[in-house]
């Protein structure tokens, strides 16, 4: 089955640069979540998009923006890079209004290093 | 805030044997909560969710217990293999103005031994 695709796998930055992040739903998901997870440390919700609209809000930094698209795939953007800003970043979607409408499943994630 | 935690920070369990893996919760709001595996380098991987009107579901190997009254999770896996080693987290959510965030609790690191 097909799963949540994450692009790029891995990326390396200088401070103070911009990074983009792309995430590709499960085909038909209309509902994208973006999660930081540091080193050894639990994911932290950093935003939702449901229907191209902002859905939640978390604990996402000024410097970081995204959205959805009309196709459903989402954005990550990320600005002034900081060395703090070093984790993993993943997605996730979910269907809404299917039997598992609250289930999110995530994709593999992106790997960013801040030097 | 909220949070939802867990008891154990590792766990090593004999192949074969059962695991037992705990999580506490403190929101008693929170309407939905989900296991997952990580393995080192991947993304976190779906086992099993409960709804806060169930208090068990049974998956294939897996089941997931709810107790509401003192807000306790917990995932069991029946004969446990090397396959099985990796962190596992639950998180909950909670239905706040629409909310659909998952907050993740503290991994368990379960290691299965030969």
């Amino acid at each position: 089955a097909a799963g949540v695709i994450q692009s790029p796998r891995h990326l390396i930055k200088e401070k103070r640069e911009t990074a983009t992040l792309k995430c590709y739903p499960i085909p038909r998901h209309d509902t994208v979540y973006w999660y930081q997870q540091g080193p050894g440390q639990d994911p932290q919700f950093l935003i939702s998009f449901y229907e191209k609209m902002q859905s939640d809000k978390g604990s996402i930094p000024d410097r970081f923006s995204a959205q959805q698209f009309s196709d459903y795939h989402s954005e990550l953007n990320m600005s002034s890079l900081e060395l703090g800003d070093s984790a993993l970043y993943f997605c996730a979607s979910s269907l809404s209004g299917g039997a598992d409408y609250e289930t999110q499943y995530f994709g593999p994630g992106t790997r960013l290093l801040v030097l | 805030g909220e949070s939802v935690g867990l008891h154990l920070p590792t766990l090593s369990v004999q192949e074969g044997d059962n695991s037992i893996i705990n999580c506490a919760y403190s929101n008693s709001a929170s309407d939905y909560f989900i296991w997952y595996k990580q393995e080192s380098g991947k993304g976190p991987q779906f086992i099993i969710d409960i709804r806060s009107n169930m208090d068990k579901r049974q998956g294939q190997r897996v089941t997931v217990l709810l107790n509401k009254t003192v807000k306790h999770l917990s995932l069991q896996i029946a004969a446990t293999q090397p396959g099985d080693s990796a962190v596992y987290f639950c998180a909950e959510k909670y239905t706040t103005g629409g909310g659909n965030k998952l907050t993740f609790g503290t991994g368990t690191q379960l290691k299965v031994e030969l």
